[in-house]
């Protein structure tokens, strides 16, 4: 069984650029969250995706969008790119997301943006 | 609006002391609580999680925490600290979906030889 992966670990951007990171689910999870951890701080949540569909989402502007495939993967975009976007970017993935389950996270990739 | 304070930034212990990590939360409802562990460039593992039933639970590497609903608190706890216990430590706080989490800004802890 594999956990969950993200890619790519570490991505150098500019400001205005837009970016698209990567998560595979662990086996058997149908459910994906995204958070952003700021340097010194803890992760917030950014939204998540059950079944293709998003579940709920923080207070996050529509610049940032995501997207579940079939086989529960998952993508977050991010358009026009502030510098205050530099942070680590983790996924979690869960087995379902109507009851309370354990979320198992993946390593983060790490995005700075100049 | 649910929120999660984690009073203490940086807590250094010697190795072999007890160990006690703090959080409080704020929350409307039932309120679903877990404890991550973080180590330098990598992702959160869980610890622990309560949601319901007793209110001391265990859970892996020797912790334990409390759920005080008197106190809103949820402290993590560890008899005895080992060197590779020096991590970032995250109690969080989530809905029964887990699809508005709120974590805390975490507490740093050094373990001294």
């Amino acid at each position: 069984e594999t956990g969950v992966t993200q890619s790519p670990t570490h991505l150098i951007k500019t400001r205005g650029q837009q970016v698209t990171l990567r998560c595979s689910s662990q086996s058997g999870h149908n459910t994906v969250s995204w958070y952003q951890q700021a340097l010194g701080q803890g992760p917030q949540f950014i939204f998540q995706y059950y079944r293709e569909e998003e579940n709920g989402r923080g207070n996050f502007p529509p610049r940032f969008s995501g997207l579940q495939f079939p086989n529960y993967s998952s993508e977050l975009n991010v358009n026009a790119l502030e510098l205050d976007d530099s942070a680590l970017y983790l996924c979690a993935s869960s087995s379902s997301g109507g009851q309370v389950e354990t979320q198992y996270f993946g390593p983060g990739t790490r995005l700075l943006v100049l | 609006a649910q929120s999660v304070t984690q009073p203490d930034i940086h807590i250094t212990v010697s190795e072999g002391a007890s160990l006690e990590l703090r959080c409080n939360y704020s929350y409307g409802a039932t309120p679903y609580l877990f404890w991550y562990v973080q180590s330098p460039g990598q992702g959160l593992q869980l610890l622990l999680k309560y949601f319901s039933g007793d209110t001391l639970v265990q859970g892996i590497k020797g912790f334990e925490a409390e759920f005080k609903r008197s106190q809103s608190s949820f402290n993590l706890r560890k008899p005895s600290v080992h060197w590779s216990d020096a991590a970032e430590y995250f109690c969080a706080v989530g809905a029964r979906n887990n699809n508005d989490m709120r974590f805390g800004a975490g507490t740093r802890l050094t373990v001294k030889p």
